[in-house]
This record gives structure tokens, C-alpha cells and sequence, in this order.
């Protein structure tokens, strides 16, 4: 079983629907959450950076933390074409250490 | 602007052939990461550099692959004797500091496939 598992999807949402993606993991030593968005033949580019349980928001994104059950989410509220992508949720154990992703969901936002 | 960069952005190897993977990490970032991403999956640890020094090579599949970034800044990723299941993405981050907090930059990535 790998350390942080992830729905692979594909998600599909009409445009404007609220998008919801969750990350499980089983190592408590991570404390560092993050959510990063893959686009085709292109590197992941950070959406969300998050330090131990909590919330935090940035426009349209929402990123949850759940360290008693080990859960993460991220929520993308009124949701564009130009959001299809991978979305990849990564862990770390301290600052500025190797990260443990996710295998990424797929996402398809319809006009 | 200047982000990671990545050369080749592809490369087609026969089985058996050597490789080497190039990075040009963001100037100034003391830390740089290898990772690898197979085809529909999240990119998995290879190994860490502190400016030169290789701290972390716990992630590397095995001996043929190795690493190095002799001056602190440009990173050679080294694979000797491609086999078929070496094919993926090679991506490379870099991030300013150790122990600060602070996103990794990754770049486009190298395609290898070996056939």
C-alpha cells in the first residue's frame, strides 16, 4: 500500500460546479501539506501550501487538513475549462524536504 | 522569467545506452530534487542535493542510476544500461532553502523512452 493514495479519476464537473479532490495518507510524521496542478507535458505547479491541521483559502481554492484521520482536501469553487489538469497532493515531513506525492486526479471541467 | 529548466525535453535511447539528464535549477536555490513520473502516475523521490552534496540518494532504483551536481548550481541525472522500465518523466525542483518553508519549482520535465 503506498503512503498517500488518491482517487485517479477521471472527475468530470459542468463549468461553475465546486470540485472537490481528497488525498489519504498513513505516514503522521507529515506536516507539510501541499496541492499541486499538472498540466499535460508540463512540471506541477504549487496551488496550495499548507502547515499541519487547519484550512486555508486563496481565491478560489480551498485546502483542508485532517491530521487525527490523515485526510486532505481541496476544494475549487466556481470551476473554468482552464482548470482541467492533474491535480497532485504532496506531503513532507519537515520544511524543505523531499515530498511524497500522490498519484494525481484527473480533472475535466465542461463548458 | 527564469524558472527550472530542463535538457533534453525528450529522449528516445536504445536499451543498453547511457543517458544524461541536465537541470538548471533557479539561480541561488541551495536545494534540488530529482523525481520521476511514470505515465499516470505522481512523481516519486530520487534524490536531494544540498548545494554539492548529495544528502539524500534513498530513492535511486538502483546502481546504474546516479547524480550529481558538482558545483552547487547545474544537476546531471546519469542513467547507464537504459532498461524498457527506466522510461518516464525526469523532473527536477529546486527551492531556495533547507528547513524553510517554501515551495519547490519544478521544471517541464525530460520524456525518456527507451526502446
Amino acid at each position: 500500500q503506498k503512503e498517500v493514495e488518491q482517487d485517479p479519476g477521471p472527475l468530470s464537473v459542468p463549468e461553475g460546479a465546486i470540485v472537490s479532490l481528497n488525498c489519504t495518507y498513513s505516514n503522521s510524521a507529515f506536516q507539510y501539506f501541499m496541492w499541486y496542478r499538472q498540466y499535460s507535458r508540463k512540471g506541477p505547479e504549487l496551488l496550495m501550501y499548507t502547515y499541519s491541521s487547519g484550512n486555508k483559502e486563496d481565491g478560489r481554492f480551498t485546502a483542508q487538513v485532517d491530521k487525527s484521520s490523515k485526510y486532505i482536501s481541496l476544494f475549487i469553487r466556481d470551476s473554468q475549462p482552464s482548470d482541467s489538469a492533474t491535480y497532485l497532493c504532496a506531503m513532507s515531513e519537515a520544511a524543505g524536504n523531499k515530498l511524497t506525492f500522490g498519484g494525481g486526479t484527473r480533472v475535466l471541467v465542461k463548458p | 522569467g527564469a524558472g527550472v529548466s530542463q535538457s533534453p525535453r525528450y529522449k528516445v535511447a536504445k536499451r543498453g545506452q547511457d543517458v544524461a539528464l541536465r537541470c538548471d535549477p533557479i539561480s541561488g536555490h541551495v536545494s534540488l530534487f530529482w523525481y520521476q513520473q511514470a505515465l499516470g502516475q505522481g512523481p516519486e523521490f530520487l534524490t536531494y542535493f544540498q548545494n554539492e552534496a548529495q544528502l539524500d540518494k534513498s530513492g535511486l532504483p538502483s546502481d546504474r542510476f546516479f547524480a550529481e551536481r558538482p558545483e552547487g548550481s547545474v544537476s546531471t541525472l546519469k542513467i547507464q544500461r537504459t532498461q524498457q522500465e527506466d522510461s518516464a518523466v525526469y523532473l527536477c525542483a529546486s527551492s531556495f532553502a533547507p528547513q524553510v518553508p517554501g515551495e519547490q519549482y519544478f521544471g517541464p520535465g525530460t520524456r525518456l523512452t527507451v526502446t
